[in-house]
């Protein structure tokens, strides 16, 4: 079956601009997840999404980073005024959302470069 | 607050050889583990997980316990494999939290033929 997918797969812009990202999870799945990736890094949270509760934004690192979801489908990751330091691996992953032990299962990542 | 601490990389060993890579966690409740790989080129997968103590995950000849009395979810293999280069990350998961997880920095291992 489709696995979580994201778009664009590279994405290079100008220092300031903006940017969004695209994340199509698993059908089904009620629980959507962002992660920031650095090279040679851990993942770092970013932002949770559960069916229609409210959004978990606690891993956000500044008021430039939004994200969207409706409902149980699609999210975007918006960054506004982009910086060099936001460049990185932005990974989106879905999960069932209905126990801790669930599986995440992540898309390929978009490849965020800021000049 | 719950964490995660995972061995720092790169671990650089010998095809066939046995591999470790330690994992060890601070959680306040009942958490479930979980090892992820990321290979080359490709997308983060689970690899293995585990939901409650003495619990062993297992998974392409990878295995790991859930030892709640060191608090470690350490991550072995017999015989590793030019194709088990990849990078690996820990990670936690707690009863009654909004399901994140929280994650190791991960562990980069390479394997010489």
């Amino acid at each position: 079956g489709a696995g979580v997918s994201q778009s664009p797969s590279n994405k290079v812009t100008e220092k300031g601009k903006d940017v969004e990202l695209r994340c199509d999870p698993i059908s089904g799945h009620t629980a959507l997840y962002w992660y920031r990736q650095r090279l040679g890094q851990g993942l770092e949270f970013l932002i949770y999404f559960q069916g229609n509760s409210a959004p978990d934004k606690s891993g956000l690192p500044s008021d430039r980073f939004s994200a969207e979801r409706t409902g149980e489908s699609v999210s975007t990751l918006t960054i506004q005024r982009t910086q060099q330091e936001d460049s990185a691996v932005y990974l989106c992953a879905s999960s069932k959302g209905q126990d801790h032990a669930d599986t995440q299962y992540f898309g390929p990542g978009t490849r965020l470069t800021v000049l | 607050g719950n964490s995660v601490t995972q061995m720092e990389g790169p671990v650089t060993l010998s095809e066939e050889a046995f591999l470790t890579i330690n994992c060890t966690y601070t959680a306040t409740g009942y958490p479930s583990l979980f090892w992820y790989v990321q290979y080359p080129g490709e997308g983060l997968q689970l690899l293995l997980k585990a939901t409650k103590a003495d619990d062993k995950g297992s998974n392409k000849g990878f295995e790991a316990t859930y030892r709640k009395e060191t608090t470690s979810f350490h991550l072995e293999k017999g015989s590793v494999q030019v194709s088990d280069s990849a990078v690996y990350f820990c990670a936690l998961g707690e009863r009654g939290s909004n399901y994140q997880l929280i994650w190791g920095a991960g562990t980069k291992l390479i394997i010489k033929p």
